[in-house]
């Protein structure tokens, strides 16, 4: 069992580029979740899918598209990249308790 | 609009000491609360969850209490070691949604 992995680890963008982050999860749970962490602010959640085939807006949209390919895969993808879009993104899952955190990675956007 | 709040934002304590660290929260309709260890560069691993209609979990040295009518946990350290220095955050979940606070740094000193 891997549980929540992630890609990459590190990534260096310059604004205006895009990419999209990867998060897949092996545990066969319904929900997953994409967070950023920026000091002194805790995890904000950015989007999150409660099923398969369904997607909700968290805090901090803005900026940002998901894709909930298939129960296992929850991706996360920047159109154009902002400075303000620096930050360690973390992708977790949970059953109906415990939540599941992937390792997390950590964008900069020159 | 559901508010986690941690305080200390950060304690240093000797080692051996016993601890206490705080979380609040403004709304008392949650499902659970949940105890969470970051590591520095790392992602959150997941210590203690207590369901809304429980008052305490405990793991070993660790103990997590819920006081729903007050929005308050608290997670209690006993005899703290070095190995305990890390940052802590606590969660409350709603229907789907987990809301975090800023987190405690933890520092135990040898």
């Amino acid at each position: 069992n891997a549980g929540v992995t992630q890609t990459p680890k590190f990534q260096v963008l310059k604004t205006g580029q895009s990419m999209t982050l990867q998060c897949a999860q092996d545990m066969n749970h319904n929900s997953m979740y994409w967070y950023r962490q920026d000091p002194g602010m805790g995890l904000r959640l950015i989007y999150y899918s409660a099923s398969e085939g369904t997607t909700d807006k968290g805090e901090v949209p803005n900026g940002y598209n998901v894709s909930r390919l298939n129960k296992r895969e929850f991706s996360l993808r920047l159109e154009s990249a902002a400075p303000s879009q620096t930050s360690v993104y973390f992708c977790a899952s949970s059953e109906p308790t415990t939540q599941y955190f992937g390792p997390g990675t950590r964008l900069t956007v020159l | 609009k559901q508010e986690v709040t941690q305080i200390p934002a950060a304690l240093s304590v000797p080692e051996g000491e016993n601890l206490v660290l705080n979380c609040s929260f403004t709304d008392s309709a949650i499902y659970n609360l949940q105890w969470f260890r970051q590591d520095p560069g790392k992602g959150l691993t997941s210590l203690l969850l207590i369901q809304s209609s429980q008052r305490e979990q405990t793991s070993g040295r660790l103990n997590a209490s819920l006081d729903k009518s007050s929005g308050r946990s608290t997670l209690y350290i006993a005899a703290s070691q070095p190995g305990d220095s890390a940052t802590y955050l606590c969660a409350v979940r709603g229907t789907y949604k987990y809301i975090f606070g800023t987190g405690t740094r933890l520092k135990v000193l040898a």
